[in-house]
């Protein structure tokens, strides 16, 4: 059983904070790494897919680095806005597996 | 692009009826959708895989013949849950890969989910 890990569970910022959370997964036979936003009662939305060790993607105000070496992602938001407030889920590939093992997710609540 | 609609978004049933949960890929074909289950607080678990054609893949613990997937076309995959119980109460999501791309690093794309509910 792959073990992906999410922290924290949840958090509160003011609007215009910056802020960041964790993924962490297993460091051995890794393929990939994705990063969800999901607002209530929508559907995830897919924000990155990373697959090299020291990858950095980019979105707007939503940024991702990743260590496959370590095993872990930092997904970080920049002057937070009440519309980021989602849960933000990771999910980990491994070798040649064409399924994703997700972690619980962060819960994200900006206060205006 | 690449929506993926699931019907209906809820539903609540009597013990031992069976219900049927719908997802479709909207503007792609899909020729791999899966079924993801997720009780409160914890994680989306990976249900089944669904192969437009065969028949699908089951992770361990997932009875096939309790949680019935048909997936007869690119587009629809189907999840029947035969003989309902309480215990089957969560929320059932399924999501859906483009059929022009390859490889796991292929987005998912997932729909909104349906809360069922068993009484």
């Amino acid at each position: 059983i792959l073990n992906v890990e999410q922290s924290p569970q949840s958090l509160h910022v003011q609007e215009g904070d910056s802020t960041n959370f964790t993924c962490s997964f297993p460091s051995s036979n890794f393929y990939a790494l994705h990063w969800y936003r999901w607002e209530t009662a929508k559907s995830p939305e897919a924000l990155f897919v990373m697959t090299l060790n020291g990858d950095e993607k980019k979105k707007g105000r939503i940024s991702a680095t990743l260590n496959t070496k370590e095993g872990y992602s930092y997904l970080y938001i920049k002057g937070s806005q009440p519309e980021d407030s989602a849960t933000y889920l990771c999910a980990f590939a491994s070798g040649s597996a064409r399924q994703l093992t997700f972690g619980s997710g962060t819960q994200l609540t900006v206060l205006p | 692009g690449a929506v993926v609609s699931q019907h209906p978004s809820w539903v609540i049933c009597k013990s031992g009826t069976s219900v049927k949960i719908e997802c479709r890929s909207l503007d792609f074909q899909a020729t791999t959708m899966f079924w993801y289950r997720q009780f409160p607080k914890q994680s989306l678990m990976l249900m089944a895989t669904s192969n437009e054609g065969s028949k699908a893949t089951y992770e361990q613990g997932v009875e096939k013949d309790k949680f019935l997937i048909n997936h007869a076309s690119l587009t629809l995959s189907t999840l029947t849950v035969t003989s309902a119980h309480p215990e089957d109460s969560s929320f059932y999501i399924c999501s859906a890969r483009d059929a022009g791309r390859g490889g796991p690093t292929d987005t998912q794309y997932f729909g909104p989910g349906t809360r069922l509910t068993v009484l």
